[in-house]
């Protein structure tokens, strides 16, 4: 059974704070990403790695950067948090190859006040 | 780029079946995927279509026409517990999904 973990469910950060959220996934899936999902805008694309220390912008990078270090781990770091961040970021992960389906983590809910 | 569009929202009524649409505009096709999203969790796969025509899997079919540019997700003898987003995902030529919207499916007795 894949699983796919969020660091936390929720968190509360200030304005100008750097922010961490991490991911892990225990099937040694190649491909992980980070979206973010509003009401009315669906999920979008931050970041996404295809591997180890690989990483490619998504539809919306601006204000965030990525870390993929270890191929089960991938952090999402918000430089200077700012409150158009807040939002539900969901990371999930996959096989390579176009068939193959993503694996979602729980998600975490960010306030920035 | 790329564009999907689903219905914003549908209702139906507990036992009926109801037809969930994806339209699509992309550079490339490399498949079109379904997922389930209850409130507060995380999506989870339903489907995944890359050739014309039906996919069934249980209470849940889908199809796909490539010329279309058109999926639907079909949901049989509906149940209260399939009140969820369903979302629709295609994966152009750059192979990474695009979603869209998604569709909040509001199931009453």
């Amino acid at each position: 059974d894949v699983k796919v973990t969020q660091s936390s469910r929720y968190l509360v950060k200030r304005t100008g704070e750097k922010v961490f959220l991490e991911c892990v996934q225990d099937m040694d899936h190649e491909n992980m990403f980070w979206y973010r999902q509003d009401p009315g805008l669906g999920l979008r694309l931050i970041y996404f790695s295809y591997d180890v220390k690989m990483k490619e912008k998504g539809d919306i990078p601006e204000g965030y950067s990525v870390s993929r270090e270890k191929k089960e781990r991938f952090s999402l770091i918000l430089e200077s948090a700012s409150t158009n961040q807040t939002s539900m970021y969901l990371c999930a992960s996959s096989l390579s190859g176009v068939s193959y389906e993503q694996y979602f983590g729980p998600g975490t809910r960010l306030t920035v006040t | 780029g790329q564009n999907i569009d689903q219905p914003t929202e549908m209702t139906a009524t507990e036992g009926a079946i109801v037809q969930i649409n994806c339209t699509y505009q992309t550079s490339g096709f490399n498949g079109l995927f379904w997922y389930q999203q209850h409130a507060g969790e995380a999506p989870t796969f339903l489907s995944y279509n890359v050739l014309d025509g039906l996919e069934e899997k249980g209470r849940f079919s889908s199809f796909l026409s490539r010329s279309k540019g058109y999926s639907y997700l079909l949901l049989k003898e509906l149940q209260m517990k399939d009140s969820a987003s369903y979302l629709c995902a295609v994966k152009g030529g750059s192979y990474i999904p695009t979603f869209g919207r998604g569709t909040s499916l509001i199931v009453h007795p």
